[in-house]
């Protein structure tokens, strides 16, 4: 059983198109977090929030645009997307950072994104 | 900065083989350290941590024990099954590091009957 929900779990998009990817936890966790993850690479860090604050930007191109209404969702708007942004996106959340302990991170199951 | 190495895949072994993933680490803060487990079309889960220098953490079997004079945090299980075959990464987070995870690249378990 998982406490972070991402949907959707599958998406196909253009080039030109515009969509989001959404996720939800149900952990009372403070911290949501955006990771990328490509074939035959390291997982990359995209974005943190903390306490619904963006706190790293990890030199991610504009054309991920991340949205945090609350603590319990995050969004991450698509648009002009490149065949190489191909990659599953993994959100995660975890107790909050601020010099206080972290701990763990919980992970959704993955958006897995296809550009054509 | 802080890093963590891990041992290189892909790893192959017969089941009921004993299994060991080597990893290392360097941090500037005090570490707590993670493995976690990918299952093939899933995302990661956390599989054991430890906290605190000589603390073993286990889960399923699975053991790693912090050895902060060796920087090392090694995974291991005595006997694997076909239903271990994933991905394992092993990571870190310190209270200096304003929120964000280190990982390492993963290393690649295929467990054969």
């Amino acid at each position: 059983e998982t406490g972070v929900t991402q949907t959707p779990r599958h998406l196909v998009m253009g080039m030109t198109n515009k969509k989001s990817l959404k996720c939800e936890q149900h952990l009372g966790h403070n911290a949501m977090y955006w990771y990328k993850q490509s074939a035959k690479k390291p997982l990359e860090l995209m974005f943190v929030y903390n306490f619904k604050e963006q706190t790293e930007n990890n030199s991610v191109p504009s054309r991920f645009s991340p949205e945090c209404p609350n603590s319990s969702h995050l969004f991450l708007h698509l648009h002009t997307l490149q065949p190489e942004d191909s990659a599953l996106y993994l959100c995660a959340s975890s107790h909050a950072g601020q010099g206080a302990f972290i701990g763990e991170l919980f992970f959704g199951e993955g958006s897995r994104l296809t550009v054509l | 900065g802080d890093s963590v190495t891990q041992m290189e895949g892909p790893v192959t072994l017969s089941e009921e083989a004993f299994l060991t993933i080597n990893c290392t680490y360097t941090a500037t803060g005090y570490p707590s350290l993670f493995w976690y487990v990918q299952y093939p079309g899933e995302g990661l889960q956390l599989l054991l941590k430890a906290t605190k220098a000589d603390d073993k953490g286990s889960n399923k079997g699975f053991e790693a024990t912090y050895r902060k004079e060796t920087t090392s945090f090694h995974l291991e299980k005595g006997s694997v099954q076909v239903s271990d075959s994933a991905v394992y990464f092993c990571a870190l987070n310190t209270n200096t590091n304003a929120g964000k995870s280190t990982f390492g690249d993963g290393t690649t378990l295929t467990v054969k009957p």
